[in-house]
C-alpha cells in the first residue's frame, strides 16, 4: 500500500507568517505533487517534483515555493502567508499513471 | 481555460439506483483518465481509471465509459449506497509526457438518499 503522510491536518497562521507544509512518502516514488483544493475550483496543481532537487511549476505557483532535498520528502513553503491562501493542501505521489494522495492539511490564514 | 469540466456541481440519487457522473474534456492529447472520490477533510482516493485505447472499464459497482469522439467520460455507480456520498473528481493526463501530471475537473458532490 502506498502511504503518503502530511505533517499537519489543521493549521492556523497569521498573515505574513512563513508556513511550511511537509509531505513524506514511504516508497521510492520519484514524482511528488502539491495541490490546493477550493470549493468550485477542484484540485489545482501548485508545484511538482520528479526527482531530488528538481521542481517544476504547476498551474498556480505564485506565492509558493518548494523544496525536495531527499527523495521521500517534499515541502511546500508559503513565504508570506496571505488570507487568499486559506485552503486545503494536498500532497500526492504517482505510481504509474495513478496518483495517491495524503490526508490533506487544512490551512487557515487569519 | 478549464480543460476538464464537470458541469454538474451536485447530484442526488436514491439508494439502490444508478448514479451517473459526467465529465468532458477539451484537450485531445489526454489519453488516460481517472476518477477520484473525496470525503470532507480527507485526501482523494483513487477509484477507477481508463486508457484511451478502451471505451469501458469495470470494477465491481463502478464502471467508467469513455467516448473519445465526444471527449466525454462518465462514471456509473450501481447500485448506489449511502457510503458513496462524497465529492467525485475526474482527472486526465497525457501519459507520454513522462511527468504524470493530472488535470482535474471541479468535482461533483454526490448525495445518496436512503
Amino acid at each position: 500500500d502506498v502511504k503518503v503522510t502530511q505533517s499537519s491536518r489543521y493549521l492556523v497562521k497569521r498573515t505574513g507568517e512563513k508556513v511550511f507544509l511537509e509531505c513524506v512518502q514511504d516508497m521510492d516514488h520519484e514524482n511528488m505533487f502539491w495541490y490546493r483544493q477550493d470549493p468550485g475550483l477542484g484540485l489545482r496543481l501548485i508545484y511538482f517534483s520528479y526527482d531530488v532537487k528538481m521542481k517544476e511549476k504547476g498551474d498556480i505557483p505564485e506565492g509558493y515555493s518548494v523544496s525536495r532535498e531527499k527523495k521521500e520528502r517534499f515541502s511546500l513553503i508559503l513565504e508570506s502567508a496571505s488570507t487568499n491562501q486559506t485552503s486545503m493542501y494536498l500532497c500526492a505521489i504517482s505510481s504509474g499513471e495513478t496518483q495517491y494522495f495524503g490526508p490533506g492539511t487544512r490551512l487557515l490564514v487569519l | 481555460d478549464q480543460q476538464v469540466k464537470q458541469n454538474s456541481p451536485s447530484l442526488s440519487v436514491q439508494e439502490g439506483r444508478i448514479s451517473i457522473l459526467n465529465c468532458d474534456y477539451t484537450n485531445s492529447m489526454f489519453d488516460y483518465f481517472l476518477w477520484y472520490k473525496k470525503y470532507p477533510a480527507e485526501g482523494p482516493t483513487f477509484l477507477i481509471s481508463i486508457s484511451s485505447i478502451k471505451d469501458k472499464n469495470e470494477d465491481g459497482r463502478f464502471t467508467v465509459f469513455l467516448n473519445k469522439s465526444a471527449k466525454h467520460l462518465s462514471l456509473h455507480i450501481v447500485p448506489s449506497q449511502p457510503g458513496d456520498s462524497a465529492v467525485y473528481f475526474c482527472a486526465a493526463m497525457t501519459s507520454n509526457f513522462g511527468n504524470e501530471k493530472l488535470t482535474f475537473g471541479t468535482g461533483t458532490r454526490l448525495t445518496i438518499i436512503p
